[in-house]
């Protein structure tokens, strides 16, 4: 059980376009999911976490209009990087969760030409 | 504000040996602290958390308030051992992770 999907595993786009990555919750009701992104040989930074239904709460330094966030259902929640850049290149995670318990997607990796 | 610090990016043994992966907290309140791992083209996924004092794969860590420490210990490593160990501190919504330890265990 418990079981986070995330899709795509691996993106890569055009600068000036934009990427959604999507966070599911198979197997149960996510009232939190949260977005990390990882940079290369550094730790997990949170980006911003959501709650269905109501908009996202993003960390200092975070732009919410880059990085948009929808958590419309208890079971998806969405990132969209709006006009990439190659420094938006990164690997980003979600996790979810649910009935006590802490669960990661495998991550999503865009690479922004 | 809350930090958690693993001083070593690198640690490689040989199979039998034991493994020490080291994690430093700086927390004001009552820290919960969690060991994540990550297997080769895996998902991160949680190894053991304080609260439980529960042995996970030969796996234990004690946390020390004195010394703000929060240690991952195995006495005898094996090579499936070998993987990427992240230490964490916080709740769900306040997760802070360490950079990282990856633990090679070679035969």
């Amino acid at each position: 059980g418990a079981v986070v999907s995330q899709h795509p595993s691996r993106v890569i786009c055009k600068s000036g376009t934009s990427v959604k990555i999507e966070c599911r919750s198979l197997d149960f009701q996510a009232t939190t999911m949260f977005w990390y992104r990882q940079f290369p040989k550094q730790s997990l930074m949170l980006m911003a976490t959501s709650n269905e239904g109501s908009k996202a709460t993003y960390e200092q330094g975070v732009e919410k209009d880059k990085f948009l966030i929808n958590h419309a259902s208890l079971t998806l929640s969405t990132l969209t990087v709006t006009s990439a850049h190659p420094e938006d290149s990164s690997f980003y995670i979600c996790s979810a969760t649910g009935a006590n318990v802490l669960t990661f997607g495998a991550g999503s990796r865009l690479t922004v030409l | 504000a809350q930090r958690v610090t693993q001083p070593e990016k690198l640690l490689s043994v040989f199979k039998g040996a034991p493994v020490e992966l080291k994690c430093n907290y700086s927390y004001s309140g009552s820290p919960e602290l969690f060991w994540y791992v990550q297997y080769s083209r895996q998902r991160l996924q949680l190894l053991l958390r304080h609260i439980s004092r529960e042995s996970i794969k030969g796996f234990t860590a004690d946390l020390n308030k004195g010394e703000t420490s929060f240690h991952l210990k195995k006495p005898f490593a094996q090579e499936e051992d070998s993987a990427m160990y992240y230490c964490a501190l916080g709740g769900y919504s306040t997760l802070t992770f360490g950079k990282g330890t990856m633990l090679l265990v070679s035969p």
